[in-house]
């Protein structure tokens, strides 16, 4: 029973193409959360969503678009995928906005070619 | 703002050596979390412990200890008698209530050989 599950686990794709990564939690969380991690492995959030609703967009470039359907998932969606993003990419649930622990997924490696 | 500093980038230790690993963390609020997390070789981000920043009492939990000091504003995290499966990237991160985010140091990666 994965609390925090994310798919795929490694995703390897060209230049130009648009993937999407799936983020779900069975923990009945209001608040989930993008991460990036580079790879000099900084952790850095990307978006935050409350309840379904965007909260936090940190200046990531507008071919990265999260979707919330319900609270139980957040995907990642990327167009027009470029070489630097390569990353680690972390899902992630707290029960709500207070955030006392957030609970990661296994994390997605994207390798752009 | 916040900010997580760890401000050593990577130790290396011999097995059965004790190991610290220092975060000093800035923020203004009172009410605040800290929070340690280990990322082993296979990429997970396991957690390691949360303290709250009520909660000066330092904790130890078999091996790991840490301790938490507002004077200086730091969380640091002590392993004793290191193994070689203590080998990892260690972060140390600040929570803010209603922030909606994690705060994360650059991490510490630990090599503890043999």
């Amino acid at each position: 029973d994965t609390a925090v599950s994310q798919t795929p686990k490694y995703l390897v794709t060209q230049m130009g193409n648009d993937k999407s990564i799936k983020c779900e939690q069975n923990l009945g969380h209001d608040t989930m959360y993008w991460y990036k991690q580079d790879s000099k492995k900084f952790l850095k959030i990307m978006f935050s969503y409350n309840n379904k609703e965007l909260i936090i967009n940190e200046t990531v470039p507008n071919r990265f678009s999260p979707k919330s359907p319900d609270k139980a998932h957040l995907n990642l969606h990327i167009n027009s995928l470029e070489l630097g993003d390569s990353a680690v990419y972390f899902c992630a649930s707290s029960q709500d906005f207070l955030n006392t622990e957030a609970f990661f997924g296994q994390g997605t490696r994207l390798t752009v070619v | 703002a916040q900010k997580v500093t760890q401000a050593q980038t990577e130790i290396s230790v011999v097995e059965k050596e004790d190991v610290t690993l220092d975060c000093v963390y800035e923020t203004r609020d009172t009410t605040y979390y800290l929070f340690w997390y280990k990322q082993p070789p296979s990429g997970e981000l396991v957690f390691l412990i949360r303290r709250n920043s009520f909660d000066e009492q330092n904790e130890i939990s078999g091996r790991y200890s840490w301790n938490f000091q507002k004077s200086t504003s730091s969380f640091n995290f002590t392993i004793t008698a290191s193994q070689v499966v203590d080998s990892a990237v260690y972060f140390c991160a600040l929570v803010v209530p209603g922030g909606f985010k994690t705060i994360f140091g650059a991490g510490t990666r630990l090599f503890v050989k043999a």
